[in-house]
């Protein structure tokens, strides 16, 4: 069974500093999906970025970038210039590739928080 | 708009009693999926549902019940077999490519 590990509980970054936080995953596959979701005190799950096991180039979407190493398993999350509205709940997420019986559930490290200081 | 909507955003049960908690969704996606969500802990599976009239047990199905008799909805119902019920429960969809899974915003479940 695949497993997700966020070893870091909770972090603390100064505003406009970058920081990294650390997810290593355990998979006997070689197709698969993995994601980072922020929770910010709302709640809400939103997706932050996402990665295919198949692509080599780390995925960016604006501030956030992705560190993918693939034969170590580690999948760390990099928020340039952090700003206040950062501050939340940052959860790793694994996911098999395609569709039919357990494929394309997600599974979730245990998240990690993230402070922002101004 | 299309969305996910979870209701109620605030749920009480008293000892003994079932609940339901509803799920509706108007993206025309197969997949539903319930989880929760624990203080210090990540998100575990309840119950998914990848098509209408079919569902299976995620990691923590015990207590709970789940029905899928339309696409657009995916009730979750915490019976009194569920003996700490209180938490956050977390709704989600996916359609059959490879997008991510959409979140409803959740509903936050004590006990009187």
């Amino acid at each position: 069974a695949q497993t997700v590990t966020q070893s870091q509980p909770e972090m603390s970054v100064q505003e406009a500093e970058t920081v990294t936080l650390s997810c290593t995953y355990d998979t006997s596959e070689s197709d698969y999906y993995l994601f980072w979701y922020k929770q910010p005190p709302s709640r809400q799950m939103i997706l932050v970025i996402r990665q295919e096991a198949y692509k080599q180039q780390n995925a960016t979407e604006n501030r956030f970038s992705v560190n993918f190493q693939k034969a170590a398993k580690s999948f760390s999350l990099k928020i340039s210039d952090s700003q206040l509205g950062d501050a939340a709940m940052y959860f790793c997420a694994y996911r098999s590739a395609g569709y039919g019986g357990s494929q394309g559930n997600l599974i979730f490290g245990k998240g990690t928080k993230l402070s922002v200081k101004p | 708009d299309g969305g996910i909507t979870q209701s109620p955003k605030y749920l009480f049960r008293k000892e003994g009693q079932n609940v339901t908690l509803s799920c509706e969704q108007n993206l025309n996606h197969d997949a539903m999926y319930w989880y929760r969500q624990d203080p210090g802990q990540g998100l575990r599976l309840i119950y998914y549902s990848q098509i209408v009239n079919d569902f299976q047990k995620g990691d923590i199905a015990e207590g709970y019940s789940v029905s899928r008799e339309k696409k657009e909805s995916f009730p979750l119902t915490v019976t009194s077999a569920q003996k700490n019920p209180t938490a956050f429960y977390l709704c989600a969809c996916r359609d059959r490519d490879n997008q991510p899974q959409h979140f409803g915003d959740g509903t936050r479940l004590s006990i009187l």
